[in-house]
């Protein structure tokens, strides 16, 4: 089965770059994809398939995987990027074949 | 733009079934490139994805191991929505629950989950 790390908590400043990491076991053979939740809404997709942005998403949001860590890079950070952000793969040998992080808690400073 | 709007009960009795629906707009539960997902968060156990159904030339579910034997996932074509029922329920499913799109992820396969429904808090208490 595949579990799925992340750092409970990323600090930033605004105008700088947040990196939020989902570890997992060889998980650059998957397709990775991040989701942003802020408090009472349901969460958004924000990268999907590693590194491609949905419509709407901005540019400042960017992804890569490869080996045992795929990376959710937010450049310009901003307060409104103050959320939750989870990982998510799709992992058919496992009990629930959508995975999820366990979470990130992104806080601007 | 696609558009899932949930509705059902936020109170259920423990041992009691839980039921929610989710409404499409947007698009079709009969897609042959789109599955209608369940999914729940709750502080304990976090995002926690339950079961889908979706259309290849027939209907199809899967349901996660945990709750396999309690869930069932059914589409209705007829008011373009689809459902959840999650029977004899205990104080550990009390989560918000929420519906989501999935599409399959071109380069590496397996889907990701495009559109959610607004969510619904159910609380299972006497």
């Amino acid at each position: 089965s595949n579990v799925l790390t992340q750092p409970p908590s990323v600090s930033v400043a605004p105008g700088q770059t947040a990196r939020i990491t989902c570890g997992g076991n060889n998980i650059g053979s998957k397709g990775v994809h991040w989701y942003q939740q802020k408090p009472g809404q349901a969460p958004v997709l924000v990268v999907y398939d590693d590194s491609d942005r949905p419509s709407g998403i901005p540019e400042r949001f960017s992804g890569s995987n490869s080996g045992n860590t795929a990376t959710l890079t937010i450049s310009r950070v901003e307060a409104g990027d103050e959320a939750d952000y989870y990982c998510q793969v799709w992992d058919i040998t496992s009990i629930h074949p959508v995975v999820f992080g366990g979470g990130t808690k992104l806080t601007v400073l | 733009q696609v558009q899932l709007q949930q509705s059902g009960p936020g109170l259920v009795k423990p041992s009691q079934t839980l039921s929610l629906t989710c409404a499409i707009s947007g698009d079709s539960v009969s897609s042959n490139n789109a599955a209608w997902n369940w999914i729940r968060q709750s502080p304990s156990r976090g995002l926690e994805w339950l079961g889908r159904t979706y259309y290849r030339s027939k209907w199809y579910n899967d349901y996660a191991i945990s709750v396999r034997g309690r869930i069932t996932v059914n589409p209705d074509t007829s008011k373009n929505q689809f459902s959840l029922q999650l029977n004899s329920v205990t104080p550990e499913d009390t989560a918000v629950y929420y519906c989501a799109r999935g599409t399959m992820a071109v380069r590496k396969g397996g889907d990701y989950l495009d559109y959610w429904g607004q969510g619904t808090l159910v609380t299972v208490s006497s």
